[in-house]
């Protein structure tokens, strides 16, 4: 109940694309659900987040898309570019324990010209 | 802005030597944590410090050891490393529900 599964697991998208990362979970406690983004050789940061009160948060070329009723959640980057190359954990935790934020196992993504 | 410090970067050890991976952060944040990072698996909880003064085993701490030596500071201890031991290790802390992390430690168990 405590696992939240990603996939793909790697992806690769042509420059000015759309890319697509997609999680479910079981737990229904959490209520928070945010993405990190983690370049080579740095720590995860910060991307985008999102609370179940919600179906959509955008931040530039990043969306995340939410469906409560299915538990699933994504992220969508609009016009990829080479830069957005990194790898993307998708985690949910609730207010009752931020300590324990479950992290999913990572999408690689590669953006070509 | 330093946000979250680790050392060392790099470390090679023996099987069953010991060693001591260094945190500290500078945001003033109560809460901390060790995770490391295998290929497929994501982030793994180790241990974490919810405030100065008190510690709390994660979702994968037989092996390790950690202290909370000020507020600043959290380390995490290898006593006797083991291969399965080779991993990325990444401390963070966290404000509310906004976690930061530092730049990780690459340790390498031979």
């Amino acid at each position: 109940q405590q696992q939240v599964k990603q996939s793909p697991q790697s992806l690769i998208v042509q420059k000015g694309g759309i890319s697509i990362i997609n999680c479910a979970y079981e737990n229904t406690a959490f209520d928070y659900f945010p993405w990190y983004q983690q370049f080579p050789g740095k720590g995860p940061a910060l991307l985008i987040a999102i609370r179940p009160d919600v179906s959509e948060k955008k931040e530039g070329r990043f969306t995340i898309s939410f469906n409560k009723s299915a538990k699933q959640f994504s992220l969508h980057i609009m016009d990829s570019q080479p830069g957005d190359s990194a790898t993307y954990f998708c985690a949910a935790s609730s207010g009752t324990s931020y300590d324990k934020v479950i992290f999913g196992p990572g999408t690689s993504l590669s953006v070509i010209p | 802005n330093a946000g979250v410090t680790q050392t060392p970067k790099f470390q090679v050890l023996k099987t069953g030597q010991s060693m001591t991976l260094q945190c500290a952060q500078d945001m003033n944040h109560n809460s901390m944590y060790w995770y490391r990072q295998d290929p497929g698996m994501g982030l793994r909880l180790i241990y974490y410090s919810a405030s100065e003064g008190t510690t709390d085993k994660g979702e994968v701490p037989n092996g390790y050891n950690v202290s909370r030596l000020n507020k600043r500071e959290f380390s995490l201890r290898l006593e006797s490393a083991a291969p399965s031991q080779t991993s990325v290790y990444f401390c963070a802390s966290r404000t509310l529900n906004s976690y930061t992390f530092g730049s990780g430690t690459r340790l390498t168990v031979v």
